[in-house]
């Protein structure tokens, strides 16, 4: 089964400061990624996702991901972080022929960004 | 596009009592699925459906815990009795593509508190 890893818990910045917040994943095929932002007392939303083509994606709110798939990572950055960006952030990993069942999210990482 | 629809948003119930969580999807999207977000676990799946049939419900943590898709437009999950340990926020998402490949819609959740 796959697995997918957020390293960072807890990110805090100042505003305009660049956000770069990691997603390592665990699975040898081809998978669809996703990013995730919870903004607090709301429900998930779509940052962005990417199936093929380009791996520079670019999401929502200047946020961009970049899939390496030697790395096995899909890293999430934003060039300048504002203080409406505080939120938790899910990464999501799911093999290509995979059921929903293997639709694995990280643990999720919180970021504060102090204005 | 009014987005998933989740009742109610808080709901706040002693040990033993029925709990029914009710979700109606966006309208179009084929697959329903029900998560359980807590701070040790993060997120789970509970169970989904595609085309209103339970396709998965080995996420559903014990026979307490039972879902239905009676048509296309409205789901519920069911705690019977509820526990403390039930305690958490639950989120209904759907989503268009069967191929399981198309990105999820969050509603804004409930969050349940047994006391």
């Amino acid at each position: 089964a796959q697995s997918v890893s957020q390293h960072n818990h807890h990110v805090i910045l100042s505003e305009a400061a660049s956000l770069e917040l990691g997603c390592n994943y665990s699975y040898g095929g081809t998978v669809n990624l996703f990013w995730y932002v919870q903004y607090p007392g709301q429900h998930l939303q779509l940052l962005l996702k990417y199936f093929s083509g380009d791996p520079l994606v670019k999401g929502i709110k200047g946020f961009e991901a970049e899939f390496i798939k030697s790395k096995f990572s899909f890293n999430l950055r934003k060039p300048s972080v504002q203080w409406s960006d505080t939120a938790e952030y899910f990464c999501a990993v799911k093999p290509l022929s995979g059921s929903a069942r293997q639709l694995t999210f990280g643990s999720g990482t919180q970021l504060t960004v102090l204005p | 596009d009014a987005g998933v629809i989740q009742s109610p948003r808080h709901e706040v119930t002693e040990m033993g009592q029925e709990v029914t969580l009710r979700c109606k999807p966006i309208s179009g999207h084929n697959s329903l699925f029900w998560y359980r977000q807590t701070m040790m676990r993060g997120l789970e799946l509970l169970i989904y459906f595609n085309n209103n049939v339970p396709i998965d419900d080995s996420g559903m943590p014990e026979d307490r815990f039972s879902a239905k898709m009676p048509n296309a437009s409205f789901s519920t999950l069911k705690i019977q009795p509820s526990e403390p340990r039930d305690s958490a926020v639950y989120f209904c998402a759907s989503s268009m593509d069967s191929g399981w490949n198309s990105p999820l819609h969050f509603g804004n959740g409930t969050r349940l508190t047994v006391t």
